[in-house]
């Protein structure tokens, strides 16, 4: 079956540092690809997505480039700050008759001043 | 107002007792679905629905069970719950082309 494994967390970094998060994916067809953030206390907002090899997604300074060589899909960004501090997860989906996501396991992003 | 709503946001109940969840959403949507997330494990599928006649298990739905009302509503039951049914509860809606829309989410606690 499908599955999306992310790299352990929690991740603690200092603000204005360089950012990787990692995730793998395993899946029976061609995914779309997405992570998806949670700040405290809310649900869960897409962050950014890409639908095809070779796309980047990028958003509020976040990109993520969909490898389809390597199955992976790592986030990153230069230079975090402390409101990035939130869950990330890796997400895909296949095909649009099912349309629900498989989720890794999410990590946690600490931010410090 | 948000898109999808989510009532209770915290339930605290004992276990064996009956328990519903609600999700309504003003998206249009014609699919809802109901994960389970507890720390270090994700989100996990309970159900899904295509339309109000189409319900659909996930990959951990024994337990649990469903009701759609109409396309906006999408209501999760625990018939008798138990402590290993506390989690936090997320709706999700989606066009089925687009990415998911979720919830603010359930904080349930079985005691």
């Amino acid at each position: 079956g499908d599955s999306v494994t992310q790299m352990e967390g929690p991740v603690t970094l200092s603000e204005e540092a360089f950012l990787t998060i990692n995730c793998t994916y395993t899946a029976t067809g061609y995914p779309s690809l997405f992570w998806y953030v949670q700040y405290p206390g809310e649900g869960l907002q897409l962050l950014l997505k890409a639908t095809k090899a070779d796309d980047k997604g990028s958003n509020k300074g976040f990109e993520a480039t969909y490898r389809k060589e390597t199955t992976s899909f790592h986030l990153e960004k230069g230079s975090v700050q402390v409101s990035d501090s939130a869950v990330y997860f890796c997400a895909l989906s296949v095909g649009t008759n099912a349309g629900k996501s498989t989720f890794g396991d999410g990590t946690t992003l600490t931010v410090k001043p | 107002d948000a898109d999808v709503t989510q009532t209770p946001r915290n339930r605290i109940t004992k276990t064996g007792k009956r328990i519903m969840l609600e999700c309504s959403q003003t998206k249009g949507h014609d699919r809802m679905y109901w994960y389970r997330q507890d720390p270090g494990l994700g989100l996990r599928l309970i159900y899904y629905s295509f339309d109000v006649k189409d319900i659909n298990k996930g990959e951990i739905s024994d337990g649990y069970s469903v009701s759609r009302q109409a396309q906006a509503k999408f209501s999760l039951s625990l018939e008798s719950a138990i402590p290993n049914q506390t989690a936090l509860y997320f709706c999700a809606t989606s066009d089925g082309v687009r990415p998911q829309h979720f919830g603010d989410g359930t904080r349930l606690s079985i005691l």
